[in-house]
C-alpha cells in the first residue's frame, strides 16, 4: 500500500511551470515525503524530499501543506526531458513503497 | 553524485536456467540495498531488502528460494533468479542508500535496471 494518491496523468506545455499534486492524508509525524521520477526503461531518479518545510533544489521545489496531508512538486519550467512518471512516496522505514505515480507529458 | 551500477542491463535466458544480477554502489558504501521488480505499465514492487553481512528480508509473496540475494560487501549486492520461468520476465531494479546518511531522510540511488527475458 503506497498510501499516497496522485493523478494518473498530467499534461504541460514546454517552458511553463508544472504543479504535480500528491495526497498523503494518513501521513505520520516521522514520514518524509519523497519524489522520484522514472523515464522509460530506466531506474527511478531522485528529485526532492522534505519533512515539514518547503524545499528547493536545482531540479524542483516541494511545497508541503501545513497539516502535511498533501504536497506539490513544482517544476518551474518544464522541458521535454521532464516527461516521465513522477512518484510521490511516504518514507519512514528506510525502504520506499512506490504507488502508480503521475505520468507527465510535456508538449513542445 | 552517488552512482549505482547494475549489470547486466539486459539478459535473455532459457527456462530452467539461473541468472545473476549485480548491483554496485560506485562511490559510496551501502549497508542496505533494495531490490524491486517492475512489470510493463506497472509501478515498482519492492521484492526484498538486502543487508550487508546478514540475510535478506523478503516482502510477502516473494519466494526467497527462488530469488537469492547476497550482500557480501558494502558495495555489492547480487540477485540470482533461480530456475527462471517466462513469468519471471520483468525489469529488475536495485537501489542503495549511502551508509553515512540518515536512514529516514536521505535519498535512494537507483541502478538503471536489468531487463530479464525468459524464453
Amino acid at each position: 500500500d503506497a498510501k499516497t494518491t496522485q493523478p494518473n496523468s498530467m499534461e504541460s506545455n514546454e517552458e511553463e511551470p508544472v504543479h504535480l499534486p500528491c495526497n498523503h492524508s494518513t501521513i505520520s509525524g516521522t514520514d518524509y515525503i519523497h519524489w522520484y521520477r522514472q523515464l522509460p526503461s530506466q531506474g527511478p531518479e531522485y528529485v526532492i524530499h522534505g519533512l515539514t518545510s518547503n524545499v528547493n533544489n536545482r531540479m524542483a521545489s516541494l511545497a508541503i501543506a501545513e497539516d502535511r496531508k498533501s504536497s506539490t512538486l513544482i517544476l518551474h519550467r518544464a522541458t521535454l526531458r521532464d516527461a516521465a512518471v513522477y512518484y510521490c512516496i511516504r518514507g519512514s522505514q528506510g525502504n520506499l513503497i512506490f504507488g502508480k505515480g503521475t505520468k507527465l507529458s510535456v508538449k513542445p | 553524485g552517488a552512482v549505482v551500477s547494475q549489470h547486466p542491463s539486459r539478459v535473455i535466458c532459457k527456462s530452467g536456467t539461473s541468472v545473476k544480477i549485480e548491483c554496485r554502489s560506485l562511490d559510496f558504501q551501502a549497508t542496505t540495498m533494495f531490490w524491486y521488480r517492475q512489470f510493463p505499465k506497472q509501478s515498482l514492487m519492492l521484492m526484498a531488502t538486502s543487508n550487508e553481512g546478514s540475510k535478506a528480508t523478503y516482502e510477502q509473496g516473494v519466494e526467497k528460494d527462488k530469488f537469492l540475494i547476497n550482500h557480501a560487501s558494502l558495495t555489492l549486492s547480487t540477485l540470482t533468479v533461480t530456475s527462471a520461468h517466462p513469468e519471471d520476465s520483468s525489469f529488475y531494479i536495485c537501489s542503495a542508500r549511502d551508509a553515512e546518511q540518515g536512514v529516514y531522510s536521505s535519498p535512494l540511488h537507483f541502478g538503471n535496471g536489468t531487463r530479464l527475458t525468459v524464453t
